[in-house]
């Protein structure tokens, strides 16, 4: 099957803990990203990597940082994660080209307490 | 700058109509390419269709259909003869040739009744 796949499906932290969520894609695309959805669905991107390198870096708090061993995997690890970091984060994949649409992994969902 | 707007926050039909989901656009680029985009209750998120700025023709897929309207800086959703199962929130979204990732709306909810 040829997707992008995201683990944990949901975490349950504490604040001030560090945490990482993994995501694969098996589409063979050259370029992954991260994005932030909130409570109100709105999408915020986050990092991009273009085949390892990293392409879109938005304004995002220091401890959010993206780790790609390879253009198939693109991990998020956030250092000591405060409550409005609550959210479910989405990896998205996509071939080269502006034409080219995303293919999204079904979401990670952390809650802080 | 790009930017994507999508001002119906939430829009209620009947089964078996149509509906229009509206949605604007700013870009410098002279050449970009629009998207919708649907996200269930699930949470899974899809590509639905997508409209080139260079091809007046309306894109159309399944019941799917683009209404794109260059002048105005438009790309409406159409969905005709709507299923319960198309309620979910949609997402348009815009890529110029300059950019390297797609800007998303703040999505329009969809409720599909019986």
């Amino acid at each position: 099957e040829t997707a992008v796949f995201q683990t944990p499906n949901y975490h349950v932290t504490q604040v001030g803990n560090e945490v990482s969520f993994n995501c694969k894609q098996t589409l063979g695309h050259d370029t992954m990203y991260w994005y932030k959805q909130d409570s109100k669905k709105l999408l915020k991107i986050m990092f991009s990597y273009n085949n390892k390198q990293l392409i879109v870096n938005e304004t995002v708090p220091r401890r959010f940082s993206p780790q790609s061993s390879d253009k198939a995997h693109l991990n998020l690890r956030i250092k000591s994660v405060e409550p409005e970091d609550s959210a479910v984060y989405l990896c998205a994949s996509s071939p080269p080209g502006p034409n080219s649409d995303y293919t999204f992994g079904s979401g990670t969902r952390l809650l802080v307490i | 700058a790009q930017k994507v707007t999508q001002t119906q926050t939430s829009i209620s039909v009947v089964e078996k109509t149509t509906v229009t989901m509206d949605c604007v656009y700013e870009t410098r680029d002279s050449s970009y390419f629009l998207f919708w985009y649907k996200q269930t209750a699930s949470g899974e998120i899809v590509f639905l269709i997508r409209q080139d700025s260079y091809k007046k023709e309306n894109a159309t897929v399944g019941h799917y259909s683009l209404n794109f309207q260059k002048p105005k800086s438009s790309i409406g959703l159409i969905i005709t003869a709507t299923q319960i199962e198309d309620s979910a929130v949609y997402f348009c979204a815009m890529r110029g040739n300059s950019n390297n990732r797609i800007f998303f709306g703040d999505g329009t909810q969809l409720v599909v009744k019986p």
